[in-house]
C-alpha cells in the first residue's frame, strides 16, 4: 500500500501570502491528485498529475517522480482559499482505489 | 453544481433505525464511489462499483449495504449501525480508473445516537 504524507497539518496565512503544501509518497504512481475539501465537506478536484507542473488561476502543483514528492502552491492567498488540502495516490496494483493524506487545514485570515 | 448530488445532507439515526443515504451524478460517468471520512482520518474507501458491479468492497460491516440500480445512482444502505459510524459520507464517481479524476458529492452527515 502507498503510503502519503502531508505537511503541514495546519496553516495559517495572512491574505496576499504565497502559500506551499507538501505532499510525500512512498511508492511510484500514475498520477497524484490535489483535492480541495471546504468546511460543508464538498470535496472538489483541483489537479491530477503525473509529471512537471500545472496552473490554474492561483494554484500551481509540482510534481518530482524520481522524489516521489509533490508541491501546491498558492499565490496571492485570500480568506476564500481556506480549506483542507487533500492529496491522493492510487495504491499499488489497484489503480481504481486512492490513498489519501490527512489533509492541510489552511486558514487565511484578512 | 458539482455534478455529483448526494441526499440528505445531514441525517441523525438511532442504533436501531434503519435509513439509506442516496447519490446520483449525471456526468456520463460509469464508476461511482462511497467514501467514509471519520474526524481528523483521511478519506476512506468504502465500496466501488464499476459499470453497476461491485469491484471492492474494503472490509466494510455488513451494516452497510450499498446497492447501484444503474450507472447514475448509488445507495448505501444502514441498518444497526454503532456511535462510531458517525462520520462524513462522501459518494464520488469517475470515468473510471485511477487516471481519471474524481467528481464528489456534498457528503452526507451522519450522526448516530
Amino acid at each position: 500500500k502507498n503510503e502519503v504524507e502531508q505537511s503541514p497539518q495546519n496553516l495559517t496565512a495572512q491574505e496576499g501570502e504565497f502559500i506551499t503544501i507538501n505532499c510525500s509518497y512512498s511508492v511510484g504512481i500514475s498520477a497524484l491528485h490535489w483535492l480541495q475539501q471546504h468546511p460543508g465537506g464538498g470535496i472538489v478536484s483541483l489537479f491530477m498529475l503525473s509529471s512537471g507542473k500545472k496552473k490554474h488561476g492561483r494554484l500551481i502543483a509540482t510534481i518530482n517522480i524520481q522524489e516521489k514528492h509533490s508541491s501546491l502552491h498558492i499565490t496571492a492567498s485570500h480568506p476564500r482559499d481556506s480549506a483542507v488540502y487533500i492529496c491522493a495516490v492510487p495504491n499499488t496494483g489497484t489503480a481504481s482505489k486512492l490513498t489519501f493524506g490527512t489533509g492541510t487545514r489552511l486558514q487565511v485570515t484578512l | 453544481e458539482t455534478g455529483v448530488t448526494q441526499t440528505p445532507r445531514h441525517l441523525v439515526m438511532g442504533m436501531t433505525n434503519k435509513k439509506s443515504l442516496k447519490c446520483e451524478q449525471h456526468l456520463g460517468h460509469n464508476a461511482m464511489y462511497w467514501y467514509k471520512q471519520s474526524a481528523k482520518k483521511p478519506l476512506e474507501l468504502m465500496f466501488v462499483y464499476s459499470l453497476e458491479e461491485r469491484v471492492e468492497n474494503n472490509s466494510v460491516p455488513s451494516r452497510f449495504s450499498p446497492e447501484c440500480p444503474n450507472s447514475s445512482h448509488l445507495f448505501l444502505h444502514l441498518h444497526t449501525l454503532q456511535p462510531e459510524d458517525s462520520a462524513l459520507y462522501l459518494c464520488a464517481s469517475s470515468s473510471g480508473g485511477g487516471g481519471s479524476p474524481l467528481h464528489f458529492g456534498n457528503g452526507t452527515r451522519l450522526t448516530v445516537t
